[in-house]
């Protein structure tokens, strides 16, 4: 079946500039996740939905980020007015119920200029 | 705080030579203990979630076990193509979200 797809693969962008990236979870799973990747580093959490809600929202590192979820399904991870250390891979998963194997996307890499 | 932390950073085997990887955890009442395997430019692979010390989980050549402090993760006989980051992630009880440690990076050579 389907797996976690996310959009664009890649995306380089000039600082200042606004960014929107897409995730598409797999049918049916409820809980949905946001990662950002730096190189080298681990996975830093960014956000977290159950459904349409977000819960925990601890992990966005300023109040430029922003994230949405509609449907159960796609969600956006918004980011504004970009800086150079937003630069990272930016991962989703998905898992059928919260606490559950994650299955994730394969990224969006941002290079912010 | 929760905590993770993966040893060693990077490991070099040649093909057939078994090790492990640890993973030290410090969480509140630990609610599962998962291991990923990522591969160069792609998102993490689901490898096998541990819930309880004494908990053994295999997978072909891959083995982890789990007790209250820390997680292995057994290679027995590895292959070129187990070559990849072994990522570890610990979630805490009451909380839904985990912590990632920083990987293993394993290389094996033929």
């Amino acid at each position: 079946g389907a797996g976690v797809s996310q959009s664009p693969s890649n995306k380089v962008t000039e600082k200042g500039k606004d960014v929107e990236l897409r995730c598409d979870p797999i049918s049916g799973h409820t809980a949905l996740y946001w990662y950002r990747q730096r190189l080298g580093q681990g996975l830093e959490f960014l956000i977290y939905f159950q459904g349409n809600s977000a819960p925990d929202k601890s992990g966005l590192p300023s109040d430029r980020f922003s994230a949405e979820r509609t449907g159960e399904s796609v969600s956006t991870l918004t980011i504004q007015r970009t800086q150079q250390e937003d630069s990272a891979v930016y991962l989703c998963a998905s898992s059928l119920v919260a606490v559950g194997e994650q299955y994730f996307g394969p990224g969006t890499r941002l290079t912010v200029t | 705080e929760d905590q993770v932390t993966q040893s060693p950073e990077a490991l070099r085997l040649q093909e057939g030579e078994s090790s492990s990887l640890n993973c030290s955890y410090t969480v509140s009442g630990l609610r599962g203990l998962s291991w990923y395997r990522q591969d160069p430019g792609k998102g993490p692979e689901f490898l096998f979630t541990l819930y309880s010390a004494g908990e053994e989980k295999e997978k072909e050549r891959l083995k982890a076990t789990l007790t209250k402090k820390e997680s292995f993760l057994h290679i027995t006989a590895p292959k070129p193509e187990d070559s990849a980051t072994y990522l570890c992630a610990a979630t805490s009880g009451g909380s839904y979200i985990p912590t990632f440690g920083r990987g293993t990076s394993l290389i094996v050579h033929p």
